[in-house]
This record gives C-alpha cells, structure tokens and sequence, in this order.
C-alpha cells in the first residue's frame, strides 16, 4: 500500500517571501502521478500542480514549482513570492497509474502567509 | 468548475440514525469517489466506483456503503451512524483518458453526529 507523509503540520510566513511544502511517499510502483491540492478557508479542493514520475523535469505553475526527487521519494512544493490568497491548507497526493484512479493524501500542511 | 453538487451542504444528527449523502455530477464522468477528512488524517477514501453499479471498498470503507444506479449519482449511506463518523464528506469525479486527468472535487458535507 502506498502512503505519503507531510511532516510539517503548519507553517508560517510573511508576504512575498518563499516557502516550501515537504511531501514524502513511499511505493513500490515505477509510475505514477503525484499532486498537490491547496484548500482555503472555503473548503474547496483546488488542483494546484501535478508531476508525472516518468518524467524528469520538475513542474512549474506560474509561482508554484515542485522538487521531484524519485529515487529520494520526495515531492516538495515551492511557492515563490507567497501572497495573503495562498493561506490554506495544502495536501500532497499520490496516485498509480493503473486501475482506478485514487488518490492517497498525506496529512495537510496549514500553511500561513503573514502580511 | 467542474459540475458537481453535494447534498446536503451541512447535516446534524443522531447517534443510530442512517443517514444519506448525494453526489450530482453533470459531467459525465465515469469515476466516482467519496472521501473523508478528519483532523490529521488528511482526505482519506471510503468507496469509489467506477460505473454504474460497479463500485468497490476504499481504505475507510467499515460502516458506509454506497450505490451508483445512474451515471450522474453517487450516494453514500452511514446505515446506522455513530460519533466517529463526524467528518467533512468529499466527493468527486474523474475521467479514465487521458490518464493523468485530475480529480475534481465538490465543495464537501459537514456531517455530526451527536
């Protein structure tokens, strides 16, 4: 079974600075998707990026990049330039390529962005 | 937005009661997912199916059960509810191609069972 771990349960920091999310997973599947899903106060589920495992180059949204370190199981999230919209809680999220397309979520990370 | 509706948004009720939620999609999706999220356990799945009347278990699936008669419903039925099953309840939708389609999610139901 695969399982993923964030293991900061909050963080804090002030506008415009960077912050990264730390995610790690641990699997025994060669391909995979990873994600990461940002809730605000609203309760909505909203894609931020995702990262296919095949591929090497790491994901990039605008102000949202990851760190993918296969080999390391490592799927961090940078926010560069943070803003006072990017509070809210952020889950990474693993899922296999095959069957049905679940998502296992680690814990959440309550990410604070001061002003 | 992907067209997802959740009923009800909020529901208080009693230990032993069963209980119902709906999950409404207009995007003709196959896959259908409920979720449950509690304090420090993240989003964690509890049935997802994946046509109509073919659903299987999750990773929390004791306790619930869940029915699929038409493409667009999903429900999920606590037969008898307990204190332990308060939680917020996700649903949603999935595409099987291309693959690497992301869930979309509805906007949850605050279940409490007092």
């Amino acid at each position: 079974a695969q399982t993923v771990t964030q293991s900061q349960p909050e963080m804090s920091v002030q506008e415009a600075e960077t912050v990264t999310l730390s995610c790690t997973y641990d699997t025994s599947e060669n391909n995979y998707y990873l994600f990461w899903y940002k809730q605000p106060p609203s309760r909505q589920m909203i894609l931020v990026i995702r990262q296919e495992a095949y591929k090497q180059q790491n994901a990039t949204e605008n102000r949202f990049s990851v760190n993918f370190q296969k080999a390391a199981k490592s799927f961090s999230l940078k926010i560069s330039d943070s803003q006072l919209g990017d509070t809210a809680m952020y889950f990474c999220a693993f899922m296999k390529l095959q069957g049905a397309q679940k998502l296992v979520f680690g814990q959440g990370t309550r990410l604070t962005i001061n002003p | 937005d992907a067209g997802i509706t959740q009923s009800p948004r909020h529901k208080v009720t009693e230990t032993g009661t069963p209980v119902t939620l709906r999950c409404h999609q207009t995007e003709n999706h196959r896959y259908m997912y409920w979720y449950r999220q509690d304090p420090g356990h993240g989003l964690r799945l509890i049935h997802y199916s994946y046509g109509v009347k073919d659903t299987d278990k999750g990773e929390v699936s004791d306790g619930y059960s869940v029915s699929r008669s038409k493409t667009e419903d999903f429900l999920l039925t606590l037969e008898s509810a307990t204190s332990s099953q308060t939680s917020v309840y996700f649903c949603a939708i999935s595409e099987s191609q291309p693959f690497n389609q992301p869930q979309h999610f509805g906007d949850g139901t605050r279940l409490s069972i007092l």
